[in-house]
């Protein structure tokens, strides 16, 4: 079965410790997306990517990074500097053109300690 | 004023009613426009695209109104199952970059 594969489900982070949140995908998709939810809030955008080697940052981008060394996958790190990480993270992908919607992994949950 | 706007409800409607929500959108540019579930605590699915003569999917019907830049959707004979937020996504008017921007979400509660 074709789809996106969020790991892990649960993820708890320390002070001062860096956290990766896994994102694959066999959708053949080129874009790859992002987003942050938070309680009562609408999913913003962390960081999207449109080719292998390529990324731009989404509205909420501080505190994070990713890489995109393959089609596949596009992994996220929570840094140290992300002040307010507690939140549902989301992982997209789509065909890169204006009117194809996104399709969404089931999301990792990030607390901290 | 936010991108996009929709009331979060809760609506509370018994079985087999008929709901609409509505929502609207900031940017006159925005091309792409969709209707996304989402249950508690899990990921957004795509309900349906919504197009410019409006579409139908079963029980659900999306309309678009660009002239006054909003987006409905109609559930007819809801279910129990029918339970969820739903949320309203707009392209945010760049057609080489496929930014969705979400509203907050409607939450719809059907009882028996």
């Amino acid at each position: 079965d074709g789809g996106i594969t969020q790991s892990p489900k649960y993820l708890f982070r320390k002070e001062g410790q860096n956290v990766t949140l896994s994102c694959e995908q066999n959708l053949n998709h080129d874009a790859m997306y992002w987003y942050r939810q938070d309680p009562g809030q609408g999913l913003r955008l962390i960081y999207y990517s449109q080719i292998v080697n390529d990324f731009q940052k989404g509205d909420i981008a501080e505190g994070y990074s990713v890489s995109r060394e393959k089609k596949e996958s596009f992994p996220l790190t929570v840094t140290s500097a992300q002040k307010n990480p507690t939140a549902f993270y989301l992982c997209a992908s789509s065909i890169w053109q204006g009117d194809q919607p996104q399709h969404f992994g089931d999301g990792t949950r990030l607390s901290i300690l | 004023r936010k991108e996009v706007e929709q009331d979060p409800g809760p609506f509370n409607v018994p079985e087999g009613a008929t709901v609409a929500f509505n929502c609207t959108y900031s940017n006159s540019a925005s091309q792409s426009f969709f209707w996304y579930r989402q249950d508690c605590r899990k990921e957004p699915k795509l309900l349906m695209s919504v197009y410019s003569s409006g579409n139908e999917d079963g029980r659900f019907t999306a309309q678009l109104n660009r002239a006054s830049q909003y987006i409905s959707l109609l559930i007819r004979d809801s279910k129990l199952s029918d339970s969820a937020t739903y949320l309203c996504v707009v392209n945010g008017g760049d057609t080489g970059f496929q930014k969705l921007v979400f509203g907050t979400g409607t939450r719809l509660l059907v009882s028996p």
